[in-house]
């Protein structure tokens, strides 16, 4: 049963333009999520995180937005660029229990 | 910037064999975690650990795993005797006090043979 869902294996969008990440979650009981960014053999990078007491957070390019009613989040990055190449993971815990993670999303910025 | 640190990068074993994978958490940080991904899969979790014990593990984290924080700067995973599927990136992560954000260390990819 999968808790933490991103439905798009990958995602490939222009240089300069947004790139929206998306996420689904079922478990109503998650009130914290984060998005990590991830390089080919490298570790998990944090970008972003939200509590379920707002419902946007936002950090330079980089917006997490969250739709509670939904089970709903996303990651919104704008302008992208090449170097936002990666795969995006969204991860979710409920207050003392540990990170679920969604089977990420590949991200490609074309030049 | 302090970083958590990850020995060996990569490990090669033949199956059955036991395997210690090493990581160094950010010296202040309190909670540390193991994870694995696959090739190709999802990132999972393994197992927390906190003030010496573990806190919570996945059904993935069989009598074959074991943790240990053997002398306070150091983080290690046994896996007792390997198979096939323990072939993964396995990642290290730490986390300070009063913190939800995990740091994740650069991972060892282990492949058994």
């Amino acid at each position: 049963d999968q808790q933490v869902k991103q439905n798009s294996p990958s995602l490939s969008v222009q240089e300069g333009r947004i790139s929206i990440l998306n996420c689904d979650y079922t478990n109503s009981m998650f009130d914290y999520f984060l998005w990590y960014k991830k390089y080919p053999a490298e570790g998990p990078t944090f970008l972003i995180s939200i509590s379920s007491i707002k419902d946007k957070n936002e950090d330079g390019r980089f917006t997490v937005f969250l739709n509670k009613s939904a089970k709903h989040l996303s990651l919104h990055i704008v302008p992208s660029q090449p170097g936002d190449s990666a795969v995006y993971f969204c991860a979710a815990s409920a207050r003392g229990q540990n990170f679920v993670f969604g089977p990420g999303t590949r991200l490609s910025v074309l030049p | 910037e302090p970083e958590v640190t990850q020995t060996p990068s990569h490990q090669v074993t033949q199956m059955g064999q036991e395997v210690i994978l090493r990581c160094v958490p950010i010296s202040n940080h309190l909670y540390f975690y193991w994870y694995r991904q696959i090739l190709g899969q999802k990132v999972e979790f393994l197992v927390s650990f906190y003030n010496n014990e573990i806190s919570e593990k996945s059904e993935i984290f069989d009598d074959q795993f074991s943790v240990e924080r053997p002398d306070g700067s150091n983080f290690t995973l046994k896996i007792r005797s390997t198979k096939l599927e323990d072939s993964a990136m396995y990642f290290c992560a730490s986390t300070p006090a009063g913190a939800d954000t995990q740091y994740f260390g650069p991972g060892t990819r282990l492949t058994v043979l």
